[in-house]
């Protein structure tokens, strides 16, 4: 059971748009920033967004981020193939008796 | 270019002790915390620990009494153990930088973080 709780599965048709939602506690995302990660089948995770709407260089602007209260949402425009991945969220959690890091159980997401 | 380059022993026996080190090259060792992340086969990301250069750690609470996460500043490297062991700790391990950054908002600063290096992984099995 993960802290942070993230639909099992998404999907879409190439071209159209899609979120994914991310669900924590006032200990978590309520107080803090999340980045999201994604991790393409066999791969090792890769960040996506991070302080919760930034891109990295070199991620493409049809992926974005945003936070209100103690969710957060990934959205992803103009789907391809290539997004066929898994979805992480992840944040820091300030729990007074063991602050760490949390993730979300992860979304799979499928471009039909 | 930081890269993070991994290894440890790949197959274990139940109560065995897990070690794995993960070098950090082309970047800064200070100024970051070094993660640990593991994924068993089939299922989501968990947090083990981290570790600075100066040695503070952070860890899971639910693996705290198994994890030791230690540091070598010589090389640059950070390592993992993980104690006893069993089928439930099979998994893909990585290791991964964690950024600490800062931001103003409205006067403050307010901090956050993100992990935004990684590994490649390294599948460890338990079984006998």
């Amino acid at each position: 059971q993960s802290v942070l709780t993230q639909p099992p599965s998404v999907s879409a048709a190439p071209g159209q748009k899609v979120t994914i939602s991310c669900s924590g506690s006032s200990s978590n995302i309520g107080n803090n920033y999340v980045s999201w990660y994604q991790q393409l089948p066999g791969t090792a995770p890769k960040l996506l967004i991070y302080e919760n709407n930034k891109r990295p260089s070199g991620i493409p602007d049809r992926f974005s981020g945003s936070k209100s209260g103690t969710s957060a949402t990934l959205g992803i425009t103009g789907l391809q193939t290539g997004d066929e991945a898994d979805y992480y969220c992840g944040t820091w959690d300030s729990s007074l008796s063991a602050p760490n890091w949390v993730f979300g159980g992860g979304t799979k997401l499928t471009v039909l | 270019q930081v890269q993070l380059q991994q290894w440890g022993a790949g197959l274990l026996k139940p109560s065995e002790t897990l070690s794995l080190t993960c070098a950090v090259y082309g970047g800064s060792f200070s100024g970051y915390y070094w993660s640990w992340i593991r994924q068993p086969p089939g299922k989501g990301l968990e947090w083990i620990g981290e570790i600075n250069h100066s040695g503070s750690t952070n860890y899971n609470p639910s693996l705290k009494s198994r994890v030791t996460i230690s540091v070598d500043t010589s090389k640059n490297q950070f390592s993992l153990k993980l104690s006893s062991v069993t089928a439930a700790d099979t998994a893909v391990y990585y290791c991964a930088r964690r950024v600490k950054a800062s931001t103003m908002v409205q006067g403050v600063p307010y901090y956050y973080y993100y992990m935004d290096v990684w590994g490649k992984g390294t599948t460890v099995t338990v079984s006998s």
